[in-house]
């Protein structure tokens, strides 16, 4: 089975933190994202990348970086939090043009920016 | 900006019907379509993908495609109150590596 995890689930943090969101995957996939969720939005890209060190803005960049320096690794970075980034966060994960570009999500990170 | 819509529902039928759940797309040269299913509080999991026109069945799943229309649904036959959850509707998008979702369709099946 495919695995993605994100290791923080729940996080609390206040307005101006730098905030680190990690995802790893555990199926050799190149391709990783981020989306976030919010009621009425839906999910919304953020970034995704289709390999190591490469990276692409997805829908709504603006407030975020990534980094992705090993390949079952991507994280996203809030440089500056803001309440208006309060939103669940999902990572996922793809191999490239096999079935479709499947994407495989991780359990989500819920933020809360206070 | 590629658009899915849905109709966000809530869509309640009773136990044993048949669910339908309907997505439209606005690019004429979208070729991949994916179901998700999200219960509260957890993430999307795949249901099923379908490429080429007509049905796909898995189960008692189906996905129907039709690329003249820009339309894909999903049908659950035999509804049980474990399928009441939000379904999401998505498109591989521009880049070829991302997906477009839709904002889903809550669906409630009732004892």
């Amino acid at each position: 089975d495919v695995k993605v995890t994100q290791s923080s689930r729940y996080l609390v943090k206040r307005t101006g933190e730098k905030v680190f969101l990690e995802c790893v995957q555990d199926m050799d996939h190149e391709n990783m994202f981020w989306y976030r969720q919010d009621p009425g939005l839906g999910l919304r890209l953020i970034y995704f990348s289709y390999d190591v060190k490469m990276k692409e803005k997805g829908d709504i960049p603006e407030g975020y970086s990534v980094s992705r320096e090993k390949k079952e690794r991507f994280s996203l970075i809030l440089e500056s939090a803001s309440t208006n980034q309060t939103s669940m966060y999902l990572c996922a994960s793809s191999f490239p043009q096999t079935t479709g570009n499947t994407i495989y999500f991780g359990e989500g990170s819920w933020l809360t920016v206070v | 900006q590629k658009e899915v819509e849905q109709n966000s529902g809530p869509l309640s039928v009773p136990e044993g019907a048949i669910a339908s759940l309907n997505c439209t797309y606005s690019d004429r040269g979208s070729q991949s379509f994916f179901w998700y299913r999200q219960y509260s509080g957890k993430s999307p999991e795949l249901i099923m993908f379908i490429y080429s026109n007509g049905d796909k069945e898995d189960g008692r799943f189906t996905a129907q495609l039709n690329k003249a229309s820009q339309y894909v649904s999903l049908l659950i036959r035999d509804s049980q109150p474990s399928d009441s959850a939000t379904y999401l509707c998505a498109v591989k998008g521009d880049s070829g590596y991302a997906l477009n979702f839709g904002k889903g369709t809550s669906l409630l099946v009732t004892p």
